[in-house]
């Protein structure tokens, strides 16, 4: 039984464009949710990560949005570059619970074409 | 600085055997963190230390899986009599306290054949 659940396998767009990449969870007990990036034969990179006392975060390019009521969050990357090309993983946590666990969804690949 | 580094990236071993996998975390960092990643599927929780102690060992699938970390640092997943069912990659990851972001290594990809 999945608790994150990422349903798009892939995703392509433009450069210069916005990348919206989705996050589902069942487990109304996390409250910590991070994004990570994965490049081919490294391991995964933390990108950023949202508490569920917020519903926005905002890095540079990089927006978390988290929407508890939908236990659902996104990651919107604006303008997107071919550089961020990248499997993306989305993961939550119990904080408050004390769990140290991340669960990791299955990742969505992104292709930003030039 | 230097980040998470693990040994060795590639590892083939027959059904059956022993190996052990090492981490050595960023300097400095106290917690520690082993996942697992199989084909088209997201990392796995394993283990987690804090410092030499095991905080939490409920990822570990059975008993042939083990992981220590005598010292605070250096830890060391070891896997007795491999099944074909473990050919993942292993990944190692260390934060410098909780719920800090974590540092993830370049991981071990296990084949057993």
């Amino acid at each position: 039984d999945q608790q994150v659940k990422q349903n798009s396998p892939s995703l392509s767009v433009q450069e210069g464009r916005i990348s919206i990449l989705n996050c589902d969870y069942t487990n109304s007990m996390f409250d910590y949710f991070l994004w990570y990036k994965k490049y081919p034969a490294e391991g995964p990179t933390f990108l950023i990560s949202i508490s569920s006392i917020k519903d926005k975060n905002e890095d540079g390019r990089f927006t978390v949005f988290l929407n508890k009521s939908a236990k659902h969050l996104s990651l919107h990357i604006v303008p997107s570059q071919p550089g961020d090309s990248a499997v993306y993983f989305c993961a939550a946590s119990e904080v408050q619970g004390g769990s140290e666990k991340l669960v990791f969804g299955k990742g969505t690949k992104l292709t930003v074409n030039p | 600085g230097a980040g998470v580094s693990q040994t060795p990236s590639n590892k083939v071993t027959e059904k059956g055997k022993y190996v052990e996998l090492r981490c050595d975390p960023i300097s400095g960092h106290t917690a520690l963190y082993w996942y697992r990643q199989s084909l088209g599927q997201g990392p796995e929780f394993l283990i987690y230390f804090q410092g030499t102690g095991a905080a939490d060992d409920s990822g570990l699938p059975n008993d042939r899986f083990f992981a220590v970390r005598p010292e605070g640092s250096v830890s060391t997943l070891k896997i007795q009599r491999t099944e074909r069912g473990d050919s993942a990659v292993y990944l190692c990851a260390s934060s410098l306290s909780r719920n800090s972001p974590l540092h993830f290594g370049n991981g071990t990809r296990l084949t057993v054949t």
